[in-house]
């Protein structure tokens, strides 16, 4: 069965250092999402990604979020300076359709110190 | 306000019972609500879909109903088993973007 796959599954790191999620979304969706969960809390919307641009964005998602898709395959989520109160879940989800089910990766558990 | 609530207390069941979640909303019109299972540590997986105009959509032991008038989803899961442990969430379509309840822990006790 196809799935979405995200690495790093858990990634450490100090505040202030730049961090790449990559995730790998099922090969023939064309809707991508970077969400996140912090321990214990619901599950927030970051970003949706349509036909290679930002369709939409939450306020947590601000400027020291970015998210690319540099080839076919890959869909990354940038946070350029990383705060103590980015440590959550990271999760990638990715739909066949704008209101279809959400395949959603394992999740990168990121840590920042 | 805008406001999606689930039960935010755990919910205990006896195997083999029927356990039934709540979600409610208020000031939202979604076109259709979602409901995923989550377990500890890993990503939500998607259950089943109801759109706005569908009273009741069942898939195996699950069912869930969509009232717009009460604007409650209830979703049930018949013959309840402890595999069925983990936590549900409910989630809002409206304008092709999810809105997501906090989700309500269900325990099944054998």
């Amino acid at each position: 069965e196809p799935e979405v796959t995200q690495t790093p599954s858990h990634q450490v790191t100090q505040m202030g250092q730049e961090v790449i999620l990559r995730c790998v979304p099922i090969s023939n969706h064309l809707y991508f999402y970077w969400y996140r969960q912090i321990l214990g809390q619901k599950v927030e919307f970051l970003v949706s990604f349509y036909n290679n641009e930002i369709s939409e964005k939450s306020e947590i998602f601000d400027d020291q979020f970015s998210v690319e898709r540099p080839d076919g395959s890959n869909f990354t989520l940038k946070i350029r300076s990383t705060k103590l109160e980015d440590s959550a879940m990271y999760f990638c989800a990715s739909s066949g359709g704008a209101s279809g089910e959400l395949f959603f990766g394992e999740g990168s558990r990121l840590t920042v110190l | 306000s805008q406001k999606i609530e689930q039960n935010s207390e755990a919910l205990n069941i006896q195997e083999g019972k029927t356990a039934t979640l709540t979600c409610n909303y208020t000031n939202y019109s979604p076109a259709y609500l979602q409901w995923y299972r989550q377990d500890p540590g890993r990503g939500p997986v998607f259950l089943l879909l109801i759109r706005e105009n569908e009273k009741e959509k069942r898939k195996e032991r699950l069912k869930v109903t969509f009232d717009t008038t009460l604007k409650q989803s209830l979703f049930h899961i018949t013959a309840s088993q402890p595999a069925d442990s983990a936590t549900y969430l409910c989630a809002l379509g409206v304008n092709y973007q999810l809105i997501w309840g906090a989700g309500t822990k269900l325990i099944i006790k054998p």
